[in-house]
């Protein structure tokens, strides 16, 4: 079935250090894996996003790094900031269920200052 | 750019109201749009996918007959959640892509359903 898996559920670090957020996915042919930003009762902002055919991307203090092999896929976050705090939601493109996201059931990072 | 607007962002309404919400796409044509639910603390849980001119296709477990979609233009989603009750109380969130499926989803701002 269409199911995505993501860890920790909660995250705390201490402001400068790094966080970690991993997920993995049940379709071996899904190509397509976003990561969002939610922080609370707004809206789910698109920070970084990969595809199949590259192994890691990378912006400024965000990276994601992918490994179709073994289905899983993380967000790294470095020198992070109090305003990082927020719930971090990855996703997989289903290509067996009509494309549509399949989301992780989220991590909250709070970064303390 | 890829800017979504959700309307309304809060609705308190009574049992057995019927309750529209849209969705624009203000800088791009949206190919799809999608709705989905979220309850506190939870993950998105996806309810609809709508393409412009054609019927949605809803999720299993998802009452077509409750909650109506409809995308009459390449901009605009509607979704009307019909003779509501208190258990359709939930945050809504619509969001929308342009061009084919590997393009990402850009969400609207989300609207607070509340049913008394």
């Amino acid at each position: 079935g269409e199911n995505v898996e993501q860890h920790p559920s909660t995250l705390s670090v201490q402001e400068g250090d790094s966080a970690v957020i991993k997920c993995t996915y049940s379709d071996s042919a899904s190509n397509y894996f976003p990561w969002y930003k939610q922080e609370l009762g707004k809206r789910p902002q698109l920070i970084i996003d990969i595809r199949s055919n590259v192994g890691e991307k990378k912006d400024q203090r965000i990276a994601v790094t992918l490994n179709k092999t073994a289905k899983h896929f993380s967000l790294h976050i470095t020198e992070t900031q109090p305003e990082d705090s927020a719930v971090y939601f990855c996703a997989a493109r289903f290509m067996e269920y009509g494309n549509k996201l399949v989301f992780g059931a989220g991590t909250i990072l709070r970064v303390k200052s | 750019g890829a800017v979504v607007s959700q309307h309304p962002s809060w609705v308190i309404c009574k049992s057995g109201t019927s309750v529209k919400i849209e969705c624009r796409s203000l800088d791009f044509q949206a190919t799809t749009m999608f709705w989905y639910r979220q309850f506190p603390k939870q993950s998105l849980m996806l309810m609809a996918t709508s393409n412009e001119g054609s019927k949605a296709t809803y999720e299993q477990g998802v009452e077509k007959d409750k909650f109506l979609i409809n995308h009459a233009s390449l901009t605009l989603s509607t979704l009307t959640v019909t003779s509501a009750h208190p258990e359709d109380s939930s945050f809504y969130i619509c969001s929308a892509q342009q061009g084919d499926s590997n393009q990402p989803q850009h969400f609207g701002d989300g609207t607070r359903l509340s049913i008394l």
